[in-house]
């Protein structure tokens, strides 16, 4: 069990261009969570998938947002048009189903900045 | 709608001695769970101690230890022997499922410096 992966790391981008993020969870967990973090705030909830299912959005994930997750193992998301005010640490977590649903398991994240 | 509340936005602590960090939420909901994350300077989030509201006993791990009051809907984290390694910004998080959507909410966070 490597835990919770994601790539790039860090992701520069020019504004309009579209950037697509990837998310390797734990192996057997059935949850997949992608919040987004701005400097010297907590992390926000964007959406999350249960399965290959996603079960919610957030009103924070806009129209150039789109999350998902083929095969219910990794998943994507995916900016269009990118902003400025979309530089952002992203992070994906994971959680088991059932019993441990409530207890998430976070990747390093992906830091996007958009010039 | 939850929200999590941390009036600290840093706190400082000598080496091997103790702090303790605050955070108040608000929920109507009776079940569920409260968390602590620690989120070194560019480093990964990491579990630190989890807290279960049906459960009246306080957790505890290691130097980890929380004060859970339900009803002022109070949850601080104290940490004992501080190390240099707990310099970190740490963040409370709530638990529920209400009106069907689980997921965590955070709040701001706590920047702790822990000086040698």
């Amino acid at each position: 069990d490597t835990g919770v992966s994601q790539d790039p790391r860090h992701k520069i981008t020019k504004r309009g261009q579209n950037v697509t993020f990837r998310c390797d969870p734990i192996s057997e967990h059935n949850r997949l969570y992608w919040y987004r973090q701005t400097l010297g705030q907590g992390p926000e909830f964007l959406t999350y998938f249960q399965n290959e299912a996603q079960l919610e959005k957030s009103r924070l994930l806009s129209d150039r947002f789109s999350a998902e997750r083929p095969k219910g193992s990794f998943s994507t998301l995916e900016i269009q048009r990118t902003e400025q005010g979309d530089s952002a640490m992203y992070l994906c977590a994971s959680s088991p189903g059932l019993a441990g649903v409530h207890e998430q398991y976070f990747g390093p994240g992906t830091r996007l900045t958009v010039t | 709608a939850q929200t999590v509340t941390q009036s600290q936005p840093e706190m400082s602590v000598q080496e091997a001695e103790t702090v303790t960090l605050s955070c108040t939420y608000d929920t109507s909901e009776n079940n569920y769970y409260l968390f602590w994350y620690k989120q070194p300077p560019s480093r990964q989030m990491i579990l630190v101690i989890r807290q279960e509201a049906y459960k009246q006993q306080n957790a505890t791990e290691n130097r980890f230890s929380v004060n859970f009051q339900k009803a002022a809907k109070s949850f601080s984290l104290k940490i004992s022997d501080s190390q240099l390694g707990d310099t970190a910004m740490y963040f409370c998080a709530f638990w529920g499922t209400q009106g069907g959507s689980e997921k965590l909410v955070f709040g701001k966070g706590t920047k702790l410096t822990v000086n040698p």
